[in-house]
């Protein structure tokens, strides 16, 4: 019962790299998204995909593209990483209906130097 | 816009005390609202979510959320706080077309022995 499978778990990347975090769900959810957890800001939507084929702007887009591969499967990638970037990254998924909850994977922690 | 305050970023309670985290939104329409926990090095857990109906909903692990409208409230409480309580708790709310949740910036509980 995997639920929201995110790889890596942690990376360090020096500033100017690239990196695409994966992530994927096997609960058949529709609707998919990427945030970002800084200490004392909470979360933050970088990106979200309400259902394949479609992806739009969160909060703090800027230096960050995704990719809805597939129902599965939803990627966050950082052409030229920048130190402002080292943050914590969470996948969520959520099924069809405004009322249901997302559920969360364990987080991809990057550092960037 | 949606948004969420958690007045409290830090609270300390003893073991077996009750516990009330507070949480206000501002939402133009009927909120749905969740509340998440997060242990450190984990990704976020649903505790419990409000739609409609009963305004005292039952969670996970012996919480509860009361729902008052005119006080655009959804405080969290636990009759007796044990130690694995220990924790960071976001609120958020939802309940747009495109799904999206805001959340809070939490409230890290400390449970002294």
């Amino acid at each position: 019962n995997a639920g929201v499978t995110q790889t890596p778990k942690f990376q360090v990347l020096k500033t100017g790299q690239s990196m695409t975090l994966q992530c994927a769900q096997d609960m058949n959810h529709n609707s998919m998204y990427w945030y970002r957890q800084d200490p004392g800001m909470g979360l933050r939507l970088i990106y979200y995909s309400a259902s394949e084929g479609t992806t739009d702007k969160g909060e703090v887009p800027n230096g960050y593209n995704v990719s809805r591969l597939n129902k599965r499967e939803f990627s966050l990638r950082l052409e030229s990483a920048a130190p402002s970037q080292t943050s914590v990254y969470f996948c969520a998924s959520s099924g069809p209906g405004r009322n249901q909850p997302q559920h969360f994977g364990d987080g991809t922690r990057l550092s960037i130097l | 816009a949606q948004s969420v305050t958690q007045p409290d970023i830090h609270i300390t309670v003893s073991e077996g005390a009750s516990l009330e985290l507070r949480c206000n939104y501002s939402y133009g329409a009927t909120p749905y609202l969740f509340w998440y926990v997060q242990s450190p090095g984990q990704g976020l857990q649903l505790l419990l979510k409000y739609f409609s109906g009963d305004t005292l909903v039952q969670g996970i692990k012996g919480f509860e959320a009361e729902f008052k409208r005119s006080q655009s409230s959804f405080n969290l409480r636990k009759p007796s706080v044990h130690w694995s309580d220990a924790a960071e708790y976001f609120c958020a709310v939802g309940g747009g077309s495109n799904y999206k949740l805001t959340f809070g910036k939490g409230t890290l509980l400390t449970v002294n022995p």
